[in-house]
């Protein structure tokens, strides 16, 4: 199975920071990766697909880049309602896997 | 809209059986790829399956494989999962998600129901 190394664990964060966060496959997945964002009672939900692009609706505060073994989401301007968990997914092949996941804090 | 609503969930004991069921609406389903992913309490996410839009074949992770079975009745707008011989490690929130075509060639899991708890335990 393909491991999804996700870093860091937790972020402490304020509105207004750039935010970077990272997966780390291991092995290559082309830019097979998503990656998700979920809020407290909530499920999880699709920000980024195939490394870079935005779903639909998505604010371009979100992006995603990297392809091959490392992918990197950053939210270039931290705003309160982006506290949340975010997973990494790799769909290039069975089984996906999923990061362990970053909480953003404040 | 998209919906997905997951139903099914409670608590059994360890070594019994669960049916889940996804109830889909506001896109075609049965033209859809399906999955299965569960969250252990306070922990990551877990894909265990998926499904063709024709239910003619299916993947399941190894974790459950031999233990639970995907289905679905594209008549019924319905995706199922049963899950036999249940184990404590079991426990977990159980999501369907559609895996929706965003490009000509890529697909992602583009909408997810709130999720059913399954809780096994003694």
């Amino acid at each position: 199975d393909i491991v999804m190394t996700q870093s860091p664990t937790s972020m402490s964060t304020s509105v207004g920071d750039r935010v970077t966060m990272n997966c780390k496959a291991s092995q290559n997945v082309g830019s097979n990766v998503d990656w998700y964002q979920e809020k407290t009672g909530q499920s999880p939900k699709l920000l980024i697909y195939k490394a870079s692009n935005r779903y639909t609706g998505v604010p371009d505060r979100f992006t995603g880049s990297g392809s091959g073994t490392d992918f990197t989401f950053t939210i270039s301007n931290m705003q309160a309602e982006d506290l949340a968990m975010y997973y990494c997914m790799q769909s290039n092949s069975y089984p996906f896997t999923f990061g362990s996941g970053t909480r953003l804090e404040i | 809209e998209v919906q997905l609503v997951e139903s099914g969930g409670g608590l059994v004991q360890p070594g019994s059986s669960l049916k889940l069921s996804c109830v889909a609406s506001g896109f075609t389903f049965s033209s859809s790829n399906m999955h299965w992913i569960r969250q252990v309490p306070k922990k990551g996410l877990e894909w265990i399956a998926f499904i063709y839009y024709d239910g003619a074949h299916n993947y399941q992770a190894d974790s459950v494989k031999g233990r639970f079975t995907i289905s679905r009745d594209n008549s019924k707008n319905t995706l199922n999962l049963e899950m036999n011989s249940l184990r404590s490690e079991d426990t977990a929130m159980y999501y369907c998600a559609k895996y929706g075509r965003v490009t000509s060639l890529y697909y992602t899991m583009d909408a997810w129901g709130q999720g059913t708890s399954v809780t096994v335990s003694s």
